[in-house]
């Protein structure tokens, strides 16, 4: 079971947000992933790996954390960035699970 | 450019069947991994089920085990979820998502969804 807090986060553009996901079991080889939904579109890659990344994201958002506990932070709040956040453990054996999501608000 | 696009969801009578597919494009189908993930409307995410690249290998989650099959097309670079005895639970939101190389891997890529409505 993965455990996201707070469940909704309500930040300004510009301050810095970050949104915690935590596992009731080591999650192994760090098999943890970010996501970021907006109303009406699908589940958007932001990290995977746990710290990595994916293709064409802003460095503004970083993950970070390992065994049970990790964190998602973005660093400077654009307009675009608020939506719902997901965190993710795809380890080798199913299931899959997702946490129950952080929604970000603008303040 | 990867793309995954859904179709064949709509409204179906309780106990009734439905088959999604989702056609893709842009990457090498047959290497990667495929999941179906469902969403109630303003809720949150749930895995249905996953595939091998070669379709050898599927797991569900135990709400739908039974009652789904997942399969796939590489030929047509098409994955399908043929969906039985549906209840209203079942009315949700289905993704199809890439998966990596192997078993395990992030969900690089969804399609746009496509609704699914139980009447009862």
């Amino acid at each position: 079971v993965l455990t996201q807090s707070p469940g909704t986060l309500s930040l300004s553009p510009g301050e810095r947000a970050t949104l915690s996901c935590r596992a009731s079991q080591t999650i192994s080889i760090n098999y943890l992933a970010w996501y970021q939904q907006k109303p009406g579109q699908a589940p958007r890659l932001l990290i995977y790996a746990a710290s990595t990344r994916a293709t064409g994201i802003p460095d503004r958002f970083s993950g970070g954390g390992s065994g049970t506990d990790f964190t998602l932070t973005i660093s400077r709040l654009e307009p675009e960035d608020f939506a719902v956040y997901y965190c993710q453990e795809y380890g080798i054996s199913p299931p899959s699970t997702f946490g129950q999501g952080t929604q970000l608000e603008i303040k | 450019e990867v793309q995954l696009v859904e179709s064949g969801g709509g409204l179906v009578q309780s106990g009734g069947s439905l088959r999604l597919s989702c056609a893709a494009s842009g990457f090498t189908f047959r290497n990667y991994w495929m999941h179906w993930v469902r969403q109630v409307p303003g809720q949150g995410l749930m895995w249905v089920s996953r595939i091998s690249g070669d379709g050898s290998d599927t797991s569900y989650a135990d709400s739908v085990k039974g009652r789904f099959t997942i399969s796939r097309d590489n030929a047509k670079n098409t994955l399908y979820l043929q969906m039985s005895r549906l209840r209203a639970d079942d009315t949700t939101v289905y993704y199809c998502s890439r998966g990596g190389a192997f078993s395990y891997g992030p969900f690089d890529y969804w399609g746009q969804g496509i609704l699914v409505t139980v009447s009862s």
